[in-house]
């Protein structure tokens, strides 16, 4: 276990729906990021928070709206996905953004968009 | 772009065997960090080597930097089936407000018994 959880594991949604991911971390850490995992693509960085404040959107379509409630949670909702949406959704998080910091990731969601 | 780029992308070796797997960037670093993704899980980080660091050991992992070449190299001694994973170097990038990791497309190692 990394101190980092995410649920759901595995999601199905349609193109219609609205679903909502979630991360938490157990290490007291400062900074959380998502990152979207695609087959044969490096990992994208989509957002980064730090002290709950968004610092960094990777030019990530408007049908994912991040939300950080508080230092310990992250949130990803979706809405309106479409099919090449689907991939594998990571969570990190790093005590700070320095260049020495490692990140501690979740297991991640797998998100199929039908 | 300063994303790592691991070689090869795929490597498949026996128990015992060693491993070594490539990784060149492209602008410079202060650090480069190696991580390891057991399929279809989260990525766990392995080991952290600064610009000025030429090696670095840890247990069976020996990592290499090389900054006038822009390249790394990880290598695993005496695999193990359990190693069986995609590896991905990392490399820091100063962003709005602090660093980001810049992450190649892996090396999916498979180490037979």
């Amino acid at each position: 276990e990394t101190g980092v959880t995410q649920t759901p594991r595995h999601l199905v949604m349609g193109m219609t729906n609205k679903k909502s991911l979630k991360c938490e971390q157990h290490l007291g850490h400062n900074a959380m990021y998502w990152y979207k995992q695609s087959a044969k693509k490096p990992l994208e960085l989509m957002f980064v928070y730090n002290f709950k404040e968004q610092t960094e959107n990777n030019s990530v379509p408007s049908r994912f709206s991040p939300e950080c409630p508080n230092s310990s949670h992250l949130f990803l909702h979706l809405h309106t996905l479409q099919p090449e949406d689907s991939a594998l959704y990571l969570c990190a998080s790093s005590q700070d953004r320095r260049s020495t910091d490692t990140q501690y990731f979740g297991p991640g969601t797998r998100l199929t968009v039908l | 772009s300063q994303q790592g780029e691991e070689d090869p992308q795929a490597l498949s070796i026996q128990e015992g065997e060693n491993a070594t797997m490539n990784c060149s960037y492209k602008t410079s670093i202060n650090n480069l960090q190696w991580y390891r993704q057991n399929s279809g899980r989260g990525l766990v980080h392995l080991i952290l080597i600064r610009s000025n660091e030429r090696e670095k050991h840890s247990g069976r992992l020996r990592v290499t930097l090389d900054t006038s070449k822009k390249s790394s190299s990880l290598l695993i001694t005496a695999s193990r089936a359990a190693d069986t994973a995609s590896y991905f170097c990392a490399t820091d990038a100063l962003k709005n407000s602090g660093y980001a990791l810049n992450f190649g497309k892996g090396t999916s190692l498979l180490v037979t018994p």
